[in-house]
């Protein structure tokens, strides 16, 4: 079945550097969404890509989806402590989505 | 802003039992999720329910799992018979879906279910 790799796993980094998290797809995915879960928390909504080659910017977040549509990366300028927690992606082909593991980040003030 | 609902938010069964999640949907959401993570793992895909039945359910999902929706406002996620690796987080999430491109999913704060 379809499966959604994510690395790292872990990341630490000292706050004010960057952070990157890359996802990818057995399979060629309709569109990728990543999510945010905080420690305790739930999973929060981030964006969804739906184009091949796609970049899209929230503040000091940038997200791509691959030309092939089977990979994206989520890029973090410049960490602060708040962005602290569980980066997720999920991918979907049908509708519904596979998330990947997640890259758990750590920011060291 | 409006938010899915969880209740409870804490649950502990003894194992064979049977227990019930509820989950309120957003009001004008048409596409219903339950999910499970176990501590400290990923978000795993348990299944879908659209136009009061599943759409797609996955491996996990098996015969002691079923969902229903009683009425306009709840969901809810039966576990027939409980077993100990069914301890996890369970979340509700809900969605608007126009054609084929699914909108983002909105999650409920989860119920964490203790089977002893």
């Amino acid at each position: 079945g379809q499966q959604v790799m994510q690395i790292p796993q872990y990341q630490h980094v000292q706050e004010g550097e960057d952070f990157t998290t890359y996802c990818n797809s057995s399979t060629t995915l309709s569109n990728i969404q990543w999510y945010k879960q905080r420690p305790g928390g739930h999973p929060v909504f981030l964006i969804q890509l739906v184009k091949s080659g796609e970049v899209k910017k929230q503040k000091r977040l940038t997200f791509q989806f691959g030309e092939a549509k089977k990979n994206s990366s989520l890029h973090i300028t410049a960490t602060q402590t708040t962005d602290v927690g569980t980066y997720f992606c999920a991918g979907g082909s049908q509708g519904n989505l596979i998330f990947g593991k997640g890259t758990k980040l750590s920011v060291k003030p | 802003e409006p938010e899915v609902t969880q209740t409870p938010s804490h649950q502990v069964t003894q194992m064979g039992q049977e227990v019930i999640l509820r989950c309120v949907p957003i009001s004008n959401h048409l596409y219903f999720y339950w999910y499970r993570q176990i501590l400290g793992q990923k978000v795993e895909f348990l299944v879908s329910f659209y136009n009061n039945e599943i759409s797609e359910k996955s491996e996990i999902f098996d015969d002691q799992f079923s969902v229903e929706r009683p009425d306009g406002s709840n969901f809810t996620l039966k576990i027939r018979s409980t077993k100990l690796e069914d301890s996890a987080m369970y979340f509700c999430a809900s969605s608007r879906r126009i054609a084929d491109v699914p909108y983002e999913q909105y999650f409920g704060p989860g119920t964490r279910l203790t089977v002893t």
